[in-house]
């Protein structure tokens, strides 16, 4: 079964600042890899997603992530924070029928 | 395009009693999948429907029920409720794909608190 690590259930920036979110997963066959962002009371927002073509991969508002097969990591970054990037963040693993989420960064950017 | 809709937004229920939470997916997206989001648990597949058929199932208790209709909308069902059902259970709606889970789309989530 496929398995996700979040590393750092809090992560603090300040305004302007690199945003660095830590994802490392295990799965048996080559896997789908997403990240979502979840306001609150709100469902969550697909930032993003690798499928296998490039391991560089952009999302929306200035987000991107690189898929890194032999470290198993899928790293969101963004060069600059903004205040509204302030949210959860879910990393994600599916393959063979099954979805597995990590347990969540919350994002908190200091202006 | 509408979103995928979820209703009821909140609802309050009794140990012991059912409830039942409906989803509307995204036009034309054929596959729902629903998932329940604790801050103890995290987010947790519960399932996924794709024609009328529960396609994949996560590990929860046979309590934990779904179906799908034809026009694609969904509803689970929670029976005999326990504290411990208390919290967001998330619908997502898909187009479907030959193998993973392609890209979801999430509804705003039903508020569920069990006294």
């Amino acid at each position: 079964a496929q398995s996700v690590t979040q590393l750092g259930s809090h992560v603090s920036v300040s305004e302007g600042a690199l945003v660095l979110l830590r994802c490392n997963y295990s799965s048996s066959v080559p896997p789908y890899l997403f990240w979502y962002v979840q306001y609150p009371n709100q469902g969550l927002q697909l930032l993003l997603k690798y499928t296998s073509a490039a391991t560089l991969v952009k999302g929306i508002n200035g987000f991107e992530a690189e898929f890194k097969k032999s470290e198993t990591s899928f790293h969101l970054t963004k060069p600059s924070a903004h205040m509204s990037d302030a949210a959860e963040y879910f990393c994600a693993v599916s393959a063979l029928g099954d979805m597995r989420f990590g347990a969540g960064t919350r994002l908190t950017v200091k202006p | 395009k509408a979103g995928v809709t979820q209703t009821p937004r909140y609802l309050i229920k009794t140990r012991g009693q059912q409830v039942t939470l409906s989803c509307s997916p995204i036009s034309g997206h054929r596959s729902v999948s629903w998932y329940q989001q604790t801050p103890g648990q995290g987010l947790q597949f519960l399932f996924e429907y794709f024609s009328e058929t529960q396609r994949n199932k996560g590990n929860f208790p046979g309590r934990f029920s779904g179906r799908q209709f034809s026009n694609s909308r969904s509803e689970m069902n929670v029976s005999t409720l326990e504290l411990g059902d208390s919290a967001l259970y998330l619908c997502a709606s898909s187009l479907p794909s030959g193998t993973g889970f392609p890209e979801q789309y999430f509804g705003p989530g039903t508020r569920l608190t069990v006294t």
